[in-house]
């Protein structure tokens, strides 16, 4: 199994559109959450962090529900310069502590048209 | 601009040829990270440096080995490459500890012939 799973789209959506992507991670231990965003051919980028209590940056909301190990994110009035790929990351304390250890997961592919 | 440079942009190397790829990070760090993505795969973390010492080594081959000469520097040392590890290569830092945000230089494209 996959340590984070992200259905890997793509969604095409017209501007002005709403689009939820979800993710699952499998480990438990898993201590804090991400989304990132690439663009093709560049680095990824931070989006917004991901929180428990739910979280929103603007038009973007991500929400964490730990007893079943599942992320979210919502993209509101989608823009024609959201299309991307959102990669839904978790942060494993690394083995000897005091490091991040990035899981990524694949990504989720979007694409908004006119 | 980004505030960990890699260099080069773009490689092609044979499989018997030796080369590398260099890191700077000028945001104060004192974690560097490497990672390689293939083509439709996630992100792999490869090694993982903090305060200077590899403490995470993800049962990466030996013809790629590390090397951190100090806490602004990272290099990925190669060696007798294989087609398939032909990908980006995408360097991070971030300060040590747990919960910093990581920062992701502009990635290093790979091509072995």
């Amino acid at each position: 199994r996959k340590e984070v799973e992200q259905d890997p789209g793509p969604f095409n959506v017209p501007e002005g559109a709403t689009v939820a992507f979800n993710c699952t991670y499998s480990n438990s231990a898993s201590q804090s959450f991400f989304w990132y965003r690439q663009d093709c051919r560049k680095e990824p980028k931070l989006l917004m962090s991901v929180y428990s209590s739910g979280n929103e940056d603007g038009r973007f909301t991500a929400q964490l529900n730990r007893a079943s190990q599942y992320i979210s994110l919502l993209i509101r009035d989608s823009k024609l310069s959201d299309s991307a790929t959102y990669l839904c990351v978790v942060n494993m304390i690394g083995i000897s502590g005091g490091y991040n250890k990035l899981i990524f997961g694949a990504g989720t592919r979007l694409a908004v048209h006119p | 601009e980004t505030g960990v440079t890699q260099t080069p942009r773009h490689l092609v190397m044979g499989m018997t040829n030796k080369k590398s790829l260099k890191c700077e990070q000028h945001l104060g760090h004192n974690a560097m990270y490497w990672y390689k993505q293939s083509a439709k795969k996630p992100l792999e973390l490869m090694f993982v440096y903090s305060l200077e010492e590899r403490v995470e080594n993800n049962s990466v081959p030996s013809r790629f080995s590390p090397e951190c000469p100090n806490s602004s520097h990272l290099f990925l040392h190669l060696h007798t490459l294989q087609p398939e590890d032909s990908a980006l290569y995408l360097c991070a830092s971030s300060e040590a500890g747990t919960g910093n945000t990581i920062y992701f230089g502009e990635g290093s494209w790979l091509t072995v012939v």
